[in-house]
């Protein structure tokens, strides 16, 4: 399985953006790069997934390489609500659409 | 509203004793998943099913069996030959050969007393 590397704890002010990247270097061509986060004691919650392409949606922004190697997830404004622990994940669909999880980062928010 | 739902959300179970938790999804998803998380750690899979009647082992499947009779349940028996149960337990689903994301329910807390 591919792993992603990413930062064990990262802190931003309320209302401002968040950039949490994600290295993954050993990336094939049928990743799908995923992003998740957990709440405590709840499931993850999906947040955004992309191939290539720079993907937006309601939630985040998903930045990624050209080279594929990396991406970054932006929270353009981050809430208190926002705390949460990040993963970022590949998914291979050809082998079971398994997600395998890091640690993930722990992102806290200060008001 | 579709989604996952895991029951219970909290079991205690005595050592020696086999638990089933349930998992139910009516997002007619084709594959489904549990992990399991133990404190401050992230979630490893334990088994997952691409179609019904049919499941593979993930990386922690030792101590756990699980079924897929129909598409929209999976549940997951953990049994007396697991040494350390007590961890919170998710189960998730997603379409098969898409690239979508995953639905995760709300999890089952399970407790060895």
């Amino acid at each position: 399985d591919a792993k992603t590397t990413q930062p064990n704890s990262m802190e931003s002010n309320e209302e401002e953006p968040v950039h949490l990247p994600c290295n993954h270097s050993t990336i094939s061509g049928t990743d799908y790069i995923h992003w998740y986060r957990q709440l405590p004691s709840q499931g993850p919650e999906y947040v955004i997934h992309g191939l290539t392409s720079n993907v937006n949606n309601r939630m985040a922004s998903l930045a990624i390489a050209e080279d594929r190697k990396s991406s970054t997830l932006i929270l353009h404004r981050a809430t208190l609500r926002d705390a949460a622990v990040y993963y970022c994940i590949l998914r291979d669909w050809r082998y079971g659409n398994k997600l395998v999880f890091g640690a993930g980062t722990i992102l806290r928010v200060k008001s | 509203d579709g989604g996952i739902t895991q029951s219970p959300k909290y079991l205690f179970r005595k050592e020696g004793q086999n638990v089933t938790l349930s998992c139910e999804q009516n997002l007619n998803h084709d594959a489904m998943y549990w992990y399991r998380q133990d404190p401050g750690q992230g979630l490893r899979l334990i088994y997952y099913s691409q179609i019904v009647n049919d499941f593979q082992k993930g990386d922690i499947a030792e101590g756990y069996s699980v079924s897929r009779e129909k598409k929209e349940s999976f549940p997951l028996t953990v049994t007396s030959a697991q040494k350390n149960p007590t961890a919170f337990y998710l189960c998730a689903s997603t379409d098969r050969g898409r690239a979508y994301g995953y639905t995760f329910g709300s999890g089952t807390r399970l407790t060895v007393v």
